[in-house]
């Protein structure tokens, strides 16, 4: 079964970047598609982006400037950088498994990320 | 971008049935396949998928939740509805890049 575990800082001062790890077990990051999505407070969702199985790599146009997505696949992770944060990206921040259809159909448990000085 | 829209609330007695909607601004059909999914969010919890291209039951989710429509109107059905099912109802669209609704939040009386 696979299993995703999103890890990192809980706390970033704006400005700075917001790195988080998505460690994935049971499944190769070498297959599939995989992603990070946000919820904001008040619950709205985003879509930030997502790396393939190759290690192309696809952005929400609205992040393009300040996203990077990466992957180690030796150690079978993904990783997100979100650079120049504001307190507008406090949310919590999930790391998901994508099928070539766009359907999310493995979640990590999520990480709560505050943007404050 | 492909906007998705959900009503923000609902009431529903517990053992009747739920319907929860979701309307877009675009068709997301394209070759045979409708790109709408629908997700169950409990607080303090990840997402889970329920229903997958408009109307596939995702494995383990009981049969009580259905889904269907085409084009730009999605429903998804929860009959009968038990306690457990209070939760946020998200659906997402993966035609063009990827976009969620508001969330319909459940509510079982």
């Amino acid at each position: 079964e696979v299993q995703l575990q999103e890890s990192g800082p809980g706390l970033v001062k704006p400005s700075q970047s917001l790195s988080l790890t998505c460690s994935v077990t049971g499944y190769s990051i070498t297959s599939n598609y995989w992603g990070w999505i946000r919820k904001f407070p008040g619950n709205k969702m985003e879509w930030m982006g997502y790396i393939s199985y190759s290690g192309s790599t696809s952005y929400n146009p609205s992040l393009k400037s300040r996203i990077s997505i990466t992957r180690d696949t030796s150690k079978n992770q993904f990783f997100l950088q979100l650079n120049s944060v504001t307190t507008e990206d406090t949310a919590t921040y999930y790391c998901a498994r994508l099928e070539n259809s766009g359907v999310m159909d493995a979640w990590g448990q999520g990480a709560s990320v505050t943007v404050s000085s | 971008d492909i906007v998705l829209t959900q009503s923000p609330a609902l009431a529903v007695s517990l053992g009747q049935r739920a319907t929860i909607s979701c309307k877009t601004n675009q068709n997301v059909d394209y070759y045979g396949n409708s790109y709408m999914h629908w997700y169950q969010q409990k607080p303090g919890q990840q997402p889970k998928l329920l229903i997958y291209l408009a109307s596939n039951l995702a494995s383990g989710i009981p049969a009580r939740f259905s889904g269907r429509g085409s084009g730009t109107d999605f429903t998804l059905t929860i009959d009968p509805v038990e306690a457990d099912d209070t939760a946020t109802y998200y659906c997402q669209q993966s035609r063009n890049l990827l976009t969620f609704g508001s969330g319909t939040k459940l509510e079982i009386k």
